[in-house]
């Protein structure tokens, strides 16, 4: 299995760009979240979908965010407009929620700049 | 509240000696406990997991945790560290039983000193 698969792994944009991250679960996996990791905020789960539903966007910092997951194998997550606060690395994971599983698996990341 | 803690932001260990990285968790209900590791530049790795069972978990890389009900406590332990082991270590805990949400620690910093 090629494991959770995430585009792109940099990205640099202006401040007010739109950005998009994408990424794809490992197949036959039920449930994804996306994470955002910075060295003050350590590491804050944003959004998590089960069954490409969204269950809990509690942690979506403002409404400049906004994550989609239209099919089992696809998601994104979109921010607009950037700031340069919101330079970090997202991280999107995957589960499978049945059994004894539960544990999460990640993706490389995606590093964002915001200039 | 449901909640994870880990006390130490740096653990320093000499390469051979056995090392212990600790977690204590708070939820309501049987715990579901994880580790996970992220070297630099790199996403977190799943170690190990307690759900039920032996007290005793063995994970990957030569890792085990020990899970203590009276103590809430989940320390990760390694009997004898590797400078390869240098990393950041986070303990989790999965907050209710049907919710797929796991919270995480703030995570330690793993030095294993040559």
């Amino acid at each position: 299995d090629a494991g959770v698969i995430q585009s792109p792994r940099h990205e640099v944009t202006e401040m007010g760009q739109e950005v998009t991250l994408r990424c794809k679960p490992i197949s036959g996996h039920n449930s994804l979240f996306w994470y955002r990791q910075t060295m003050m905020r350590g590491l804050e789960l944003l959004i998590y979908f089960n069954n490409n539903v969204p269950i809990d966007d509690s942690g979506m910092p403002e409404d400049r965010f906004s994550a989609k997951m239209p099919n089992a194998s696809f998601s994104t997550l979109k921010i607009q407009p950037s700031e340069p606060r919101d330079s970090a690395v997202y991280f999107c994971a995957s589960s499978l929620a049945f059994g004894e599983s539960y544990e999460q698996y990640f993706g490389p990341g995606t590093r964002l700049t915001v200039t | 509240a449901q909640s994870v803690a880990q006390p130490e932001d740096q653990v320093n260990v000499a390469e051979g000696n056995p090392l212990t990285v600790k977690c204590t968790y708070s939820v309501s209900g049987n715990p579901y406990l994880f580790w996970y590791v992220q070297y630099p530049n790199r996403g977190l790795q799943f170690l190990l997991k307690y759900i039920t069972g032996d007290n005793l978990v063995k994970g990957s890389y030569g890792f085990e945790a020990e899970f203590n009900k009276s103590q809430t406590s989940f320390h990760l332990k390694k009997p004898s560290a590797l400078v390869s082991d240098s990393a950041l270590y986070f303990c989790a805990v999965r907050v209710l039983p049907r919710d797929d949400k796991i919270i995480f620690g703030k995570g330690t910093r793993l030095h294993i000193l040559p």
